[in-house]
């Protein structure tokens, strides 16, 4: 089974500038989730998806950060514009469903922000 | 507010012993309690996970002890190895999702040789 593929692996941008991410789940798996990850700290989930309807963006900022899925499967994520507290690896995660299946996680995106 | 605290923050173990990382948390609606495992540039892996209806759940050389009365877990590694160094964290959700998860700040592991 492939896993959770992200792009790009690592990404420098500006300050004001825009960048985004690019997520494809685990075939079959109809929720996806965005985390944020900054150093020396446990993952913060962003928002959630069901197929692809947002079930969860209660953590996100919405003013700078905005997130799709289209068709369900693959998801992008976008900040615009970025700040220097935006540098954090972005993790992308998802799951058959959103109950009692595990999560499964990909790599990451390292974003830094100068 | 964090809602999941996790210690120590560092931990250093010989090899062939054993490591012990605490959580405690804050909300009891709370109903699913996961430990992951991070190696440097990977995504977090699930390691092990325990539901409150059960105090202890052991998996080779990983066990979580649960005590819900004190709303807290942990995580015991028996025998641990070099290959085990990596950041682990405790996580906990509620509302029956293994995906909506609060992460513990993570503990480092360096099992030494």
């Amino acid at each position: 089974e492939a896993g959770v593929a992200q792009s790009p692996r690592y990404k420098i941008i500006e300050k004001r500038q825009s960048v985004a991410f690019w997520c494809n789940p685990i075939s079959g798996h109809a929720t996806l989730y965005w985390y944020q990850q900054i150093l020396g700290q446990g993952p913060k989930l962003l928002i959630q998806f069901q197929n692809n309807g947002v079930v969860d963006d209660s953590q996100l900022p919405k003013d700078r950060f905005s997130a799709e899925r289209l068709k369900g499967v693959d998801s992008t994520l976008k900040i615009q514009p970025a700040k220097l507290e935006d540098s954090a690896v972005y993790l992308c995660a998802s799951s058959l469903s959103p109950g009692r299946t595990n999560l499964h996680f990909g790599n990451g995106t390292r974003l830094t922000v100068t | 507010q964090q809602q999941v605290k996790q210690s120590p923050q560092s931990l250093i173990v010989q090899k062939g012993g054993i490591s012990i990382i605490n959580c405690a948390y804050e909300n009891t609606a709370f109903d699913y309690f996961p430990w992951y495992q991070q190696f440097p540039g990977k995504g977090p892996a699930l390691l092990i996970a325990i539901r409150p209806d059960v105090s202890e759940k052991k998996e080779g050389r990983f066990t979580i002890s649960f005590n819900k009365s004190a709303k807290q877990f942990s995580l015991h590694i028996m025998d641990s190895q070099p290959g085990d160094s990596a950041t682990y964290f405790c996580a906990a959700s509620k509302g029956g999702s293994q995906g909506n998860l609060i992460f513990g700040k993570g503990t480092k592991l360096s099992v030494k040789p």
